[in-house]
């Protein structure tokens, strides 16, 4: 299966600075299937971005995706207060679905 | 708008079958060409896919637990069901039910349930 390895494991930013965060695969993710959750306290992951760099339905345009075979990532421009959360990887393009270990990002 | 919620007992003992419910409000599992999924996070830790199922009834494990798990349609009350036996306390979880994105059974999961909390303890 393929393994993903999310860097780093937490990343300390103030609001309204730009968080870079990184998804390594263990192998090519085919047809770059690679999506974005972002996880709060006591709730269930929400789709961010599929298809690598695709937002999902009512997601703000200051998330963004890229990348391509085994290096992405995941991009928000200005942070705001609500964006501290949880970020998951998964790549679903070969059988089993994997996802990362997670990146938490805090409020410096 | 697709709504899922879980259902199921909190609490399980060792070697025992754990079974969950999940209620889908907004779409019909034996209808509409959607996979179905099951996904489990361990307290503090991170994702892991159990298992899909098709609105056909066509079944999709993840290898880990293939041996103990089964997905199963109820369709008569649009739900669908995860059972999973011979539990450990490795298999202490917070269990989601989802739906994905598109109608591939490798494919991002677009709604989530609120989640089931599931402990293994005698």
């Amino acid at each position: 299966e393929i393994v993903l390895t999310q860097s780093p494991g937490t990343l300390w930013l103030s609001p309204g600075e730009r968080a870079t965060l990184s998804c390594r695969a263990s192998q090519s993710v085919s047809s770059n299937y690679l999506a974005w959750y972002q996880q709060k306290p006591g709730q269930a992951p929400r789709l961010l971005i599929y298809g690598a760099s695709t937002r999902a339905t009512g997601i703000p345009d200051r998330f963004s995706g890229s990348g391509f075979g085994t290096d992405f990532t995941l991009t928000v421009s200005r942070l705001e207060p609500e964006d501290f959360a949880v970020y998951y990887c998964q790549q679903y393009g070969s059988s089993p679905n994997t996802f990362g270990q997670g990146t938490k990002l805090e409020i410096k | 708008q697709v709504q899922l919620q879980e259902s199921g007992p909190g609490l399980v003992k060792p070697s025992e079958t754990l079974s969950l419910s999940c209620a889908v409000s907004g779409g019909s599992v034996s209808s509409s060409e959607y996979y179905w999924g099951w996904i489990r996070q361990p307290p503090g830790k991170g994702l892991e896919w159990i298992g899909s199922i098709y609105f056909s009834g066509t079944t999709y494990y993840n290898p880990s637990v293939k041996s103990r798990v089964t997905i199963s349609l109820a369709t008569s009350n649009n739900q669908f069901s995860l059972k999973l036996s011979s539990v450990t306390a490795a298999d202490t979880a917070v269990y989601y039910c989802a739906r994905v994105l598109n109608g591939y059974v490798n494919d991002a999961f677009a709604f989530w349930g609120q989640g089931s909390m599931v402990t293994v303890s005698s």
